[in-house]
């Protein structure tokens, strides 16, 4: 079956640094996205790409934040100065199209300290 | 603003009995809804959907049901078994939303008996 792949499993990261977060989304598909999840909480959608470009981003989208397809195959979100708060699971998902499902990745945890 | 919780709402079952997992959902333009699973340190896997000019929709042991005038969603698991043990949400989206982006609910822990 396709899946959504994401690298690292794990990032520890020290408060100020910046990380990058790698997804493979599922090859035919047209619509990108990073969500994040706090421990023990919902997830919580961050951005949308299509098209090579933002569709949508929400309010935890600050300038902190930015995503790259870089070569029609990765797909990366960049926290350029990583806080404490920003400790999260963050999850990629790609979809073929609007009304369908989307497919996520198994996650990057994201540790800042 | 949003309401988060450190504390999901839980449902515990007994092994072979049925489930039924609850969820509000807040934009009444939603129309189309899907259920996802999160099994502990996992991502959510699909597990049905249904669009909005439904209102129930089988699956394998799934049923889900939608009631658009109470916005209301529901998931009946039918014989439940240890591996069903996750937390569970509903997720909500828009087709006129041209990024597509869903909208998660809180979720439930469903804790299965042996």
């Amino acid at each position: 079956d396709p899946e959504v792949t994401q690298t690292p499993s794990h990032q520890v990261t020290q408060m100020g640094q910046e990380v990058i977060l790698r997804c493979v989304p599922i090859s035919n598909h047209l619509y990108f996205y990073w969500y994040r999840q706090i421990l023990g909480q919902k997830v919580e959608f961050l951005v949308s790409f299509y098209n090579n470009e933002i569709s949508e981003k929400s309010e935890i989208f600050d300038d902190q934040f930015s995503v790259e397809r870089p070569d029609g195959s990765n797909f990366t979100l960049k926290i350029r100065s990583t806080k404490l708060e920003d400790s999260a699971m963050y999850f990629c998902a790609s979809r073929g199209q609007v009304g369908s499902e989307a497919f996520f990745g198994q996650g990057t945890r994201l540790t800042v300290v | 603003g949003e309401s988060v919780g450190l504390h999901l709402p839980t449902l515990s079952v007994q092994e072979g009995d049925n489930s039924i997992i609850n969820c509000a959902y807040s934009n009444s333009a939603s129309d189309y809804f899907i259920w996802y699973k999160q099994e502990s340190g996992k991502g959510p896997q699909f597990i049905i959907d249904i669009r909005s000019n439904m209102d129930k929709r089988q699956g394998q042991r799934v049923t889900v049901l939608l009631n658009k005038t109470v916005k209301h969603l529901s998931l009946q698991i039918a014989a439940t078994q240890p591996g069903d043990s996750a937390v569970y949400f509903c997720a909500e989206n828009t087709f006129y939303n041209q990024g597509g982006k869903l909208i998660f609910g809180q979720g439930t822990e469903l804790s299965v008996k042996p």
